[in-house]
């Protein structure tokens, strides 16, 4: 199976900062790459497909990018309901395969 | 308001078996894969199986291969996922989750997801 790798693991920031996280996949997945966001106890959240395509209804300060086997998911202007853990997951390959997460905490 | 409720979660001893539901709606749900998204206590996303639109196509993780079997109602806009022969590494929450794209798309990323419901295999 396609292996996700995410970085960093977890970081701390500010409201308003500039957020970047950065996934790897082991083989090259085009663009069939996807963002999730997960609060704890909730499910995950669609945020990001084709590896840039914003999902409906969510806001423009995120975005992706990338092709092949590096990505990044960014998010302008970190507000306070985007303290989340975020995973990245190739659909290009069968089975689909998520990344380990990254987890955005409140410095 | 699309929607997916998950059901069926709970403790069973290791060898087990467990039917979990997922009720949609909001959707035309014969026209989507469905699928079922597993997340381990404190870890991440694993995914478990799919089924086409049509339920002539079903794939499945290796982790669960042989134990699990998919299964669809579409006039009951129902998903199953019967689970036989449970260990304790299948403790987790289950997630039904619709396949972003319609009819037979192979691209299989998820766009709504259930609540999801929890299975715990211990003796």
């Amino acid at each position: 199976a396609i292996r996700m790798t995410q970085s960093p693991s977890s970081f701390s920031s500010s409201t308003g900062d500039r957020v970047t996280i950065t996934c790897r996949a082991s083989q090259d997945v085009t663009y069939y790459l996807a963002w999730y966001q997960q609060k704890p106890g909730t499910a995950p959240k669609l945020l990001v497909y084709a590896a840039s395509t914003l999902q409906d209804g969510v806001p423009s300060r995120f975005s992706g990018s990338g092709s092949g086997t590096e990505f990044t998911l960014t998010i302008d202007n970190l507000q306070s309901e985007d303290f989340a853990t975020y995973y990245c997951q190739q659909y290009y390959f069968n089975p689909p395969t998520f990344g380990g997460g990254t987890k955005v905490e409140i410095k | 308001q699309v929607q997916l409720v998950e059901s069926g979660g709970g403790v069973v001893q290791p060898g087990g078996s467990l039917r979990l539901s997922c009720a949609a709606s909001g959707f035309t749900f014969s026209h989507y894969g469905m699928h079922w998204v597993r997340q381990a206590p404190g870890n991440g996303l694993e995914w478990v199986a799919v089924i086409s639109y049509d339920g002539n196509n079903k794939y499945y993780a290796d982790s669960v291969k042989g134990r699990v079997s998919i299964s669809r109602d579409d006039p009951k806009d129902t998903l199953f996922l019967q689970m036989n022969n449970l260990r304790p590494e299948d403790t987790a929450v289950y997630y039904c989750a619709k396949s972003g794209l319609n009819w037979g798309s192979s691209e299989w990323y998820f766009d709504v997801w259930g609540r999801g419901t929890l299975v715990s295999v211990s003796s």
